[in-house]
């Protein structure tokens, strides 16, 4: 699977939209990219996944460059409860096994 | 739905003890993986589990063990603690096909304190 790079810490005003970048420069045409969360002391939570199209549910958006080289979660109008470590993921898609590897992640914090 | 569910959530063991710990993954999901998150090492994968057989396996010693049951609940057991085993141990959960893609869940964890 392609390894992912993230800023290690990133503020934002409560409120505002939090842009979260990654980089995935080796990721093949089969991989999707994956974005999960973690509050303090609590199992990772499953934000959204994407292939080569953007993507927004409830929780948030996923924009992916056109050479996929490198995506974006945008969390809209950011609050507190946004306050966590944020993962960014590529993966093969299914029946290939449901190894995740997780790398140090993004700690998001918002700011009042 | 009942999302994915793991006891206990908290426990506390001597070295040299063993552990056991469970996981019940939602309702339909045929796949379950479990991780170790420590401080020093963050997630790390131990193994994943599809319709009772062993699927996948991280670079852990064989003191971890795992297995599925016909249920797809599945356990975990770490033998002859020792103090670096201590950690939150996440079970995550998916349904791991085709059409329902392999997007995992994961459950709140359990809690390990090897004393």
């Amino acid at each position: 699977d392609a390894k992912t790079t993230q800023p290690p810490s990133m503020d934002c005003a409560e409120g505002r939209a939090a842009n979260l970048p990654c980089n995935h420069s080796t990721i093949s045409g089969n991989e999707y990219v994956y974005w999960y969360r973690q509050i303090h002391s609590q199992g990772p939570q499953y934000i959204i996944h994407g292939l080569k199209n953007n993507e927004t549910n409830e929780m948030a958006s996923l924009i992916i460059t056109e050479d996929r080289k490198s995506s974006t979660l945008i969390l809209p109008h950011a609050t507190l409860r946004d306050t966590a470590v944020y993962y960014c993921i590529v993966r093969y898609p299914a029946n290939t096994g449901n190894q995740f590897y997780f790398g140090t992640g993004t700690s998001l914090t918002v700011i009042p | 739905k009942a999302g994915v569910t793991q006891t206990p959530r908290y426990l506390i063991k001597t070295r040299g003890q063993q552990v056991t710990l469970s996981c019940s993954p939602i309702s339909g999901h045929r796949s379950v993986s479990w991780y170790q998150q420590t401080p020093g090492q963050g997630l790390q994968f131990l193994f994943e589990y599809f319709s009772e057989t062993q699927r996948n396996k991280g670079n852990f010693p064989g003191r971890f063990s795992g297995r599925q049951f016909s249920n797809s609940r599945s356990e975990m057991n770490v033998s002859t603690l020792e103090l670096g085993d201590s950690a939150l141990y996440l079970c995550a959960s998916s349904q791991n096909d085709r059409i329902a893609g392999n997007t995992i869940y994961f459950g709140e964890g359990s809690w390990l304190t090897v004393v």
